[in-house]
């Protein structure tokens, strides 16, 4: 079955406290994007990825890292968390800019 | 920069009305693509329909039907008759092709509750 899966569904850590949420797609798709849902702002981009090896800054990139070293994966990287990044958040992968993306089923994430 | 405005922030009906969804878009780039998606209650993000900016025909699917008017910079979303399982977030999106726009920008949801 075509989808994208992000782990864990749930967290709760404490501020400063390193972590990392994984997310794959086994559709083998080239594009690979990390959003965070906030009530009244929709889904913004974190970071987005064309490739392996090729990651680029979306709106809202401040706090946190990427990496793409392989196709199927993207993990999404909270050094040291906030407060303020208390969110859901949304793995996505499409083939290419002209095709609707897959979403994981979403990381509620709450950082105390 | 590309942009996508969704002005109706939440829309209350009764069971069986018609309702009309918003979507206001902006970019600079002739093709480009459109989006919208739903998010019920469980949370996850339900792809509906995918328009090219070439392609002004509109889409009726069932119940839904999409309107696209590049004149406005408008892709409206239309639930006739519309049911209790409609209630959900719709989220319109842009993708743009040029540049290092690469990304798919989303609104800021309209949160429809429907009403038995």
């Amino acid at each position: 079955e075509a989808q994208v899966t992000q782990n864990p569904r749930y967290l709760i850590t404490v501020t400063g406290k390193k972590l990392t949420v994984t997310c794959s797609q086994n559709m083998n798709h080239e594009y690979m994007s990390w959003y965070r849902q906030d009530p009244g702002l929709g889904l913004r981009q974190i970071y987005y990825s064309m490739n392996v090896e090729v990651t680029d800054k979306g709106d809202v990139p401040e706090g946190y890292k990427v990496s793409r070293k392989e196709k199927r994966n993207f993990p999404l990287i909270l050094e040291s968390p906030s407060p303020n990044q208390t969110s859901l958040y949304f793995c996505a992968s499409r083939w290419g800019v002209n095709t609707e993306a897959f979403f994981g089923q979403g990381t509620r994430l709450t950082v105390v | 920069a590309q942009k996508v405005t969704q002005a109706q922030t939440e829309i209350s009906v009764v069971e069986k009305e018609d309702v009309t969804l918003d979507c206001v878009y902006e970019t600079r780039d002739t093709t480009y693509y459109l989006f919208w998606y739903k998010q019920p209650p469980s949370g996850e993000l339900v792809f509906l329909i995918r328009r090219n900016s070439f392609d002004e025909q509109n889409e009726i699917s069932g119940r839904y039907s999409w309107n696209f008017q590049k004149s406005t910079s408008s892709f409206n979303f239309t639930i006739t008759a519309s049911q209790v399982v409609d209630s959900a977030v719709y989220f319109c999106a842009l993708s743009e092709v040029s540049g290092s726009a690469r990304q798919l920008t989303f609104g800021s949801g309209t949160q429809l509750t429907v009403l038995p």
